[in-house]
């Protein structure tokens, strides 16, 4: 079975930081670009971030540009997203996803989410 | 706020046909494949359709993509309980350099 399981989610202060992990399983997941969404309490989905298979390009969102790196290790099938300098505005649910046309979407495979609440 | 609207709401009787409409620009929709999510109530979202109008096994034909310039649209054919969802799309778009999803729209099943 395709599976994605995130871990890592939590309380954090503003300024903190975080590093969420996403283990695959399943799939080849080293032939995969794969992403980070993020959805905000009662909102709307927000994409994050992509990488490519070998993690050799990688995409951001304006609103997390210098404060996130999305990575990959494809010994371990897995994908982090690391988070500094975090604000109340990152407090959401994300998800990771595989996507299965490339940086294009095609998000077919979905993680359950982990929390991440940006808090004082 | 995104780039590609959608309407915040859409409705219908069991058995009826929805469409939902999602509105971008030459950047994401006119020049990128469309694809469409559902998310139901306290779970992950999920692919409907892809490239515009494909559909990934497992997924009724009832729903149906379709895409025309710069707008897109998901239809919800012979509407079930089961459908009540928010349904978002999404595409590249080549000025952001990043994938953009619509604003969202709650599927209610009166």
């Amino acid at each position: 079975e395709e599976q994605l399981v995130e871990s890592g989610g939590g309380l954090v202060q503003p300024g903190g930081s975080l590093r969420l992990s996403c283990a695959a399983s399943g799939f080849t997941f080293g032939s995969y670009w794969m992403s980070w969404v993020r959805q905000a309490p009662g909102k709307g989905l927000e994409w994050v971030a992509n990488v490519k298979e070998d993690g050799s390009e990688k995409f951001y969102v304006d609103s997390v540009k210098g404060r996130f790196t999305i990575s990959r290790d494809n010994t371990k099938n897995s994908l982090y997203l690391q988070m500094n300098s975090l604000r109340a505005e990152d407090t959401a649910v994300y998800y990771c996803a595989r996507a299965s046309s490339g940086r294009y979407g095609r998000d077919d495979c979905w993680g359950q989410g982990t929390l991440v609440t940006v808090s004082s | 706020q995104s780039v590609v609207t959608q309407p915040p709401s859409a409705s219908g009787t069991p058995g009826q046909r929805v469409t939902i409409s999602c509105s971008g620009s030459s950047s994401n929709i006119g020049s990128n494949t469309v694809n469409w999510y559902q998310q139901l109530p306290g779970t992950a979202p999920k692919l409907l359709i892809y490239r515009n109008n494909q559909r990934p096994s497992g997924v009724p034909d009832r729903f149906s993509g379709s895409k025309s310039g710069t707008s897109a649209s998901l239809a919800i054919s012979g509407l079930q309980s089961e459908d009540e969802a928010d349904y978002y799309c999404a595409a590249w778009d080549d000025s952001l350099n990043g994938y953009v999803f619509g604003t969202g729209t709650k599927v209610t099943v009166l």
